[in-house]
């Protein structure tokens, strides 16, 4: 079954600090891998996309990898702001289909406190 | 910015209305989706379009339906509102070159 996992489910850190998300998958065959940012009530902004040759890329603050060997991602924010409080969501996308069939991860709740 | 609209952005209706919730774009994609996310939890897709006259049903489509005369809009439509269906609906637009998914802003449905 085509899943992807993320963890934490949540997590807190003060301003100024850096933090790691991570995202397992298990979707086949691959497409891509994407990191969204969603505020609270907005829809999900685009922050990375990477296929299968890419292992990392960068977005000012933050920066995904990924290993399509042991299917993993994760996404690194550098020097967080309170704005980089909102849900981060990995999603893969597959190759079995024309369009490409999107799997969503639920999120990881990120709080960045002063 | 994203150029890709959805309204109304807040709906409250009674159980048993027909409602159409509304979604347009000007970058000319093909490719569009229909999403339901409660509070705190993952995106389902509803529907999906590769472009005009094509639409398909994603994992939570079965009690509503789309349509996409026109590659700009893709309206959502819901026979007979029930208090089950009361969501977050985004829609969004996809850039087949680069992948990149645009997502409008929502429509917070509350059926009472």
């Amino acid at each position: 079954k085509n899943q992807v996992e993320q963890s934490p489910q949540s997590l807190i850190i003060l301003e100024g600090k850096n933090c790691t998300l991570q995202c397992n998958y298990t979707v086949s065959p691959f497409s891509n891998l994407r990191w969204y940012k969603q505020d609270t009530g907005r829809g999900p902004v685009s922050l990375t996309i990477m296929t299968f040759s890419e292992n990392t890329k960068s977005n000012g603050r933050y920066t995904a990898t990924l290993d399509a060997d042991t299917k993993q991602s994760s996404l690194h924010i550098t020097a967080s702001q309170l704005s980089d409080s909102a849900s981060y969501i990995c999603v893969v996308s597959d190759r079995g289909s024309t369009l490409g069939r999107l799997y969503f991860g639920r999120g990881t709740q990120l709080t960045v406190w002063p | 910015e994203a150029d890709i609209y959805q309204t109304p952005r807040y709906l409250v209706i009674g159980t048993g209305k027909k409602i159409t919730l509304e979604c347009s774009q000007t970058m000319g994609h093909d490719k569009m989706y229909w999403y339901q996310q409660d509070p705190g939890m993952e995106l389902h897709l509803i529907h999906y379009s590769y472009g005009v006259n094509s639409t398909e049903k994603g994992d939570l489509s079965s009690e509503s339906t789309v349509s996409r005369i026109r590659t700009e809009h893709f309206p959502l439509t819901l026979e007979s509102a029930r208090p089950s269906h009361t969501s977050q609906y985004l829609c969004a637009s996809e850039d087949r070159i680069s992948y990149e998914q645009y997502f409008g802003p929502g429509t917070r449905l509350t059926v009472t």
